[in-house]
């Protein structure tokens, strides 16, 4: 079946320690995106890349890093820089529509939930 | 910088009554998606509106999108303990592959 996996379900981390997010998908979606989930807020930004090797900052990147080396993977690094960590972390992906920019629904991963200690 | 605002933010409705929840942009929208979030899980994706004064339904469920295409709304009729989750609408302007996601609307059925 078709998907995004994203693992692990659930982290717990030091402060001071890096922690790295994986996100794969078989779906051969072009685009990835990464967003941070607070208690009683929407999803917020951190990364997105529209294509392999390329990505680029959204609304929060700062304190976190990505990388894109293969279609299908989007791993995110929570870095010690990145002052409030603890969040639930989802990771998605789409291929839109050309025709029309931005049409495309984004499917999500079961996502990530980090705890830093 | 663009904004999605929702209201309300919670909202308790008893099994069997209607209800409906609205999304308003500080900018012009290129189109609006709206998610459905259950609890501990992952935001799934409902539908999307494009046009200016679109209405579309999916039984239960009408959305419509602005005349002006900066805001939207979802109603629900006759409300489900099924229905129960988190309604997000996510709204993009031109710049390619940027959703703005609102806060959502928290829903709460009492049967």
């Amino acid at each position: 079946d078709g998907g995004i996996t994203q693992s692990p379900k659930y982290l717990f981390r030091k402060e001071g320690q890096n922690v790295t997010l994986s996100c794969e998908q078989n779906l051969n979606h072009d685009a990835m995106y990464w967003y941070r989930q607070d208690p009683g807020q929407g999803l917020r930004l951190i990364y997105y890349s529209q294509i392999v090797n390329d990505f680029q900052k959204g609304d929060i990147a700062e304190g976190y890093s990505v990388s894109r080396e293969k279609k299908e993977s989007f791993p995110l690094t929570v870095t010690s820089a990145q002052k409030n960590p603890t969040a639930f972390y989802l990771c998605a992906s789409t291929t839109p529509d050309r025709a029309i920019p931005n049409t495309g629904e984004l499917f999500f991963g079961e996502g990530s939930r980090l705890t830093v200690l | 910088g663009q904004q999605v605002m929702q209201i309300p933010q919670y909202q308790h409705v008893q099994e069997g009554e209607d209800f409906t929840t609205y999304c308003n942009s500080s900018t012009t929208l290129s189109n609006i998606q709206w998610y459905k979030q259950r609890p501990g899980g992952h935001p799934v994706f409902l539908i999307q509106l494009v046009k200016s004064g679109e209405v579309k339904k999916q039984k239960r469920l009408t959305f419509q999108f602005g005349e002006a295409k900066k805001n939207s709304s979802l109603h629900i009729t006759a409300t489900q303990t099924t229905d129960v989750g988190t309604y997000f609408c996510a709204g993009t302007e031109d710049s390619w592959g940027k959703l703005q996601f609102g806060a959502g609307t928290q829903v709460v059925v009492t049967p």
